[in-house]
């Protein structure tokens, strides 16, 4: 089964607000903890990466937190705006090159 | 540079027919990535390669082949297509050593019917 997945499928933020989209993973052996956003039609474009051992990373209006004792992974987008409306999508790097776990994705919705 | 790119945009395949998604990146990535994705999911790894002549399987390999005889394409053939393998199609790569940064193609859309 997969080892990375996220809590909610749709995320409703009103313009300007800050949004926080979450992920939970299971492999404690993950060296590297990355966000993807997808627009519709597109591939996914990289956002931001965390090791494993960091605690938080920043990022242009973006700040990813990650909580190894629940397991947990975080991106806060500051003053979301309509260009952020996209699918996020937190995938794991096992340390090699074989590619990255990807979890179901988080469906990032802005109101005007 | 046009990064990656993936021909063709849409396919529609019947069942058991055979084609080749070509995927082309001009970024000098030692590293190159075939995903699918699902609807509504997210993308699984189905190979991989680390260079020129090198290539190894991902999550999910059956009914697919890939070669590398060069740094810049990474084909991916379909034999004896079936339902299942209707997605959409991503390539991606990256630098030797951020293998977890990703550059990705457009996709293709694959139809098998």
């Amino acid at each position: 089964g997969e080892s990375v997945g996220l809590h909610l499928p749709t995320l409703s933020v009103q313009e300007g607000d800050n949004s926080i989209i979450n992920c939970a993973y299971s492999n404690s052996a993950s060296d590297y903890f990355i966000w993807y956003k997808q627009e519709s039609g597109k591939g996914p474009q990289f956002i931001i990466d965390i090791r494993s051992n960091m605690d938080k990373r920043q990022g242009q209006r973006v700040t990813v937190l990650l909580n190894k004792t629940v397991k947990h992974l975080s991106l806060q987008i500051a003053a979301t705006q309509p260009g952020d409306s996209a699918v996020y999508f937190c995938a794991e790097n096992r340390g090699g090159a074989d590619g990255l776990t990807f979890g179901k994705g988080t469906h990032l919705i802005i109101q005007p | 540079n046009a990064g990656v790119t993936q021909t063709p945009k849409f396919r529609i395949l019947k069942i058991g027919q055979s084609m080749t998604l070509q995927c082309t990146q001009d970024m000098n990535h030692n590293y190159m990535y075939w995903y699918r994705q699902d609807p509504g999911m997210g993308l699984k790894l189905i190979y991989y390669s680390v260079g020129a002549g090198i290539t190894d399987k991902g999550e999910v390999p059956n009914g697919y082949n890939v070669s590398r005889s060069t740094t810049e394409d990474f084909p991916l053939r379909l034999e004896l297509a079936a339902p299942s393998q209707t997605s959409v199609y991503f390539c991606a790569s990256s630098y030797l050593g951020r293998d977890y940064e990703q550059y990705f193609g457009p996709g293709t859309r694959l139809t098998v019917t």
